[in-house]
């Protein structure tokens, strides 16, 4: 089978840094990703990880460790539009079976 | 580019009743997943495809039917709606490998009374 474990909620101030923790179990690994979803609306990808290290895509960037099954996605320069969920996923005995955590829910406050 | 398109968006049943959820993507993905999602939870996985005549059950595949006869489309039927069927279902598509992620509909919101 598989698990993901990430926090509930995550509660932050405009201009912070905040990051999203993420512990996996699966058989057949194929990369962890992460999707940020809107109230009311539709998930949206936002990196993947196919191998160790970190990815950085403009103010958010997401880490990976394949030995200890471990993730993360830290969110820089917090600004209000980023108050959403997100959601880590792993290709769980293939790239086209993606498995969602679920979910952490980001507040960003004033 | 329409992306992925889902409908209807929002549908009521009535326990015993059966639908098809449409879903049809224009950018010639070849993995296409329907998931749904429950109030405060994440995504279940019901059934996935990796191309036309492929198909895969997921993690929540019990009273949904799909099939894959083209690449543009991937309706999911289901066969005997129950109340515990009311969710949004998400369709959502993606080129191998993954490395651009997957795009996902706008979402039906179903309701079975």
């Amino acid at each position: 089978g598989q698990s993901l474990e990430q926090p509930s909620e995550v509660t932050a101030v405009e201009g912070a840094i905040v990051q999203i923790n993420c512990t996996y179990q699966t058989s057949g690994f194929y990369g962890l990703s992460w999707y940020q979803q809107h109230d009311g609306g539709a998930p949206t990808f936002l990196s993947y990880n196919g191998l160790d290290g970190l990815e950085e895509t403009g103010r958010f960037s997401s880490f990976l460790s394949r030995s200890d099954s471990y993730g993360y996605l830290l969110l820089q320069e917090l600004q209000m539009k980023d108050s959403a969920s997100y959601f880590c996923a792993v290709g769980s005995g293939g790239y086209n079976k993606l498995i969602f955590g679920a979910g952490t829910r980001l507040a960003v406050h004033p | 580019n329409a992306g992925v398109t889902q409908t209807p968006k929002f549908q009521v049943l009535k326990t015993g009743q059966s639908m098809t959820l449409q879903c049809a993507q224009d950018m010639n993905h070849e993995y296409m997943s329907w998931y749904r999602q429950d109030p405060g939870m994440g995504l279940r996985l019901i059934h996935y495809s990796v191309g036309a005549g492929i198909t895969d059950q997921g993690e929540v595949p019990n009273g949904y039917n799909v099939s894959r006869s083209t690449t543009e489309d991937f309706p999911l039927r289901l066969l005997s709606a129950a109340p515990s069927q009311t969710s949004v279902y998400f369709c959502a598509s993606s080129k191998p490998p993954p490395g651009d992620g997957y795009t996902f509909g706008s979402g039906t919101r179903l309701t079975v009374v």
